[in-house]
């Protein structure tokens, strides 16, 4: 079985650019999970897809982070614009359903400059 | 909102040797998770825990759900190379939450 799958891998951009990530989560899986992680710490949520609706975005910067699954498979994740403090792995990980064990991508890697 | 603290933030050991790390919150839990990460990877599942006093092994790890429900033990006996990395708590109240990790425990194994 494939497992949760991120690109790129690495991305490294000037503050103010935008920048999007994408995840393909484990077939079947209809909850999907977006996770920062800055350098020395855990991951942190930032938002959860329950097929194609947000049940908890409430640590979004909705100000310049978005997110969507439209047909409730795929998501990407973008920054507009990005800031230095944005430095940090990008975690995807999707569940069989709400409450079920979470599978992690191995993460996209942001450097802004 | 909700914080993890966990300690010791690393550890060096030698091969052979025991670990115990510990997580505790400033809130409640009703489910603890223990997880490792690998450099250039995502954190993978090593143990679940689910009720208070729980006691959970996975071959040589073992964890503990704490009684007030505020903390959670791991332990891995006779360490491996291949126990190096980053171990990380994880707590949520409801199944549908998201998971609130704590900072991570880095594992080195000196030769």
């Amino acid at each position: 079985e494939a497992g949760v799958a991120q690109s790129p891998r690495y991305k490294i951009i000037e503050k103010r650019q935008s920048v999007a990530f994408w995840c393909n989560p484990i077939s079947g899986h209809a909850t999907l999970y977006w996770y920062q992680q800055i350098l020395g710490q855990g991951p942190k949520l930032l938002i959860q897809f329950q097929n194609n609706g947000v049940v908890d975005d409430s640590q979004l910067p909705k100000d310049r982070f978005s997110a969507e699954r439209l047909k409730g498979v795929d998501s990407t994740l973008k920054i507009q614009p990005a800031k230095l403090e944005d430095s940090a792995v990008y975690l995807c990980a999707s569940s069989l359903d709400r409450g079920g064990q979470q599978y992690f991508g191995p993460g996209t890697r942001l450097t802004v400059t | 909102g909700q914080q993890l603290n966990q300690s010791p933030q690393s550890m060096f050991i030698q091969e052979g040797e025991d670990v115990s790390m510990n997580c505790t919150s400033s809130s409640i839990f009703n489910t603890w998770l223990w997880y490792k990460q690998d450099p250039g990877e995502g954190p993978v599942l090593l143990i679940a825990l689910y009720k208070a006093g729980e006691l959970t092994s996975n071959g040589r790890l073992t964890a503990q759900f704490g009684i007030t429900r505020k903390d959670s033990f791991l332990n891995i006996s006779a360490s491996i190379p291949s126990d190096v990395g980053i171990y990380f708590c994880a707590g949520r109240n409801k199944p549908a939450d998201g998971l609130t990790f704590g900072k991570g425990t880095h594992l080195i194994i000196q030769p």
